[in-house]
């Protein structure tokens, strides 16, 4: 299957603080979705982008689709301890390996 | 609006036996696709339905197989269980036509844990 890279595996940072994670592929993606996955529940879509070098916000989130369609990353501004989960990124119905965050208040 | 339904949310099973888990996608979804959540793999498709068909498979052996039925909801077996197969199966709904069928929006239920023992 499709591979999909997410990078850092893991984060612990202090409330306050941005976030920025990023996800590579061995393949070509038309779209580049990113999800968050609290504990006991199943992923929930955040942001998505549709063409290459869009940059799309929803709230304090920013997503950027990289230029060769390969690669995208997520930023999270001002963290608050509500957005501790795994963050994953996904290309149809591929998805990364998920980044882990922690936020410490 | 409903979201998606996943039956039942845990279960016990015995190497060798086999299982069926069910969704029921959001109203008016069309497309149901399946994944295995483990620690280890992270999210791994397994298959996506549309209108009853099987329209796009994963990388999992025969022993993993799904179905759609007529009103959307789907289900998937799984046979001669494995230690292994210990996991949350996924499943996620989306409309599955025009825009939607290649940009993946999926919207999850909260899974089926299944331990084998």
């Amino acid at each position: 299957g499709q591979q999909l890279n997410q990078s850092p595996q893991s984060m612990f940072i202090q409330e306050g603080e941005d976030v920025s994670m990023n996800c590579t592929s061995s393949s070509i993606f038309n779209t580049w979705l990113w999800y968050k996955q609290e504990p006991g529940e199943g992923p929930v879509l955040l942001i998505a982008l549709y063409k290459a070098g869009e940059l799309t916000s929803n709230g304090r989130l920013t997503a950027q689709f990289g230029i060769t369609r390969k690669d995208s990353f997520l930023n999270i501004s001002a963290s608050i301890p509500s957005d501790v989960g795994i963050y994953f990124c996904a290309g149809q119905f591929y998805f990364g390996t998920g980044t882990s965050l922690t936020v410490i208040p | 609006k409903a979201g998606v339904t996943q039956t039942p949310r845990y279960l016990i099973k015995t190497r060798g036996q086999q299982v069926t888990l069910s969704c029921s996608p959001i109203s008016g979804h069309r497309s149901v696709s399946w994944y295995q959540q483990t620690p280890g793999q992270g999210l791994q498709f397994l298959f996506e339905y549309f209108s009853e068909t099987q329209r796009n498979k994963g990388n999992f052996p025969g022993r993993f197989s799904g179905r759609q039925f007529s009103n959307s909801r789907s289900e998937m077996n799984v046979s001669t269980l494995e230690l292994g197969d210990s996991a949350l199966y996924l499943c996620a709904s989306s409309l599955g036509q025009g825009r939607s069928r290649d940009t993946g929006e999926l919207f999850f239920g909260e899974g089926s844990r299944l331990t084998v023992l």
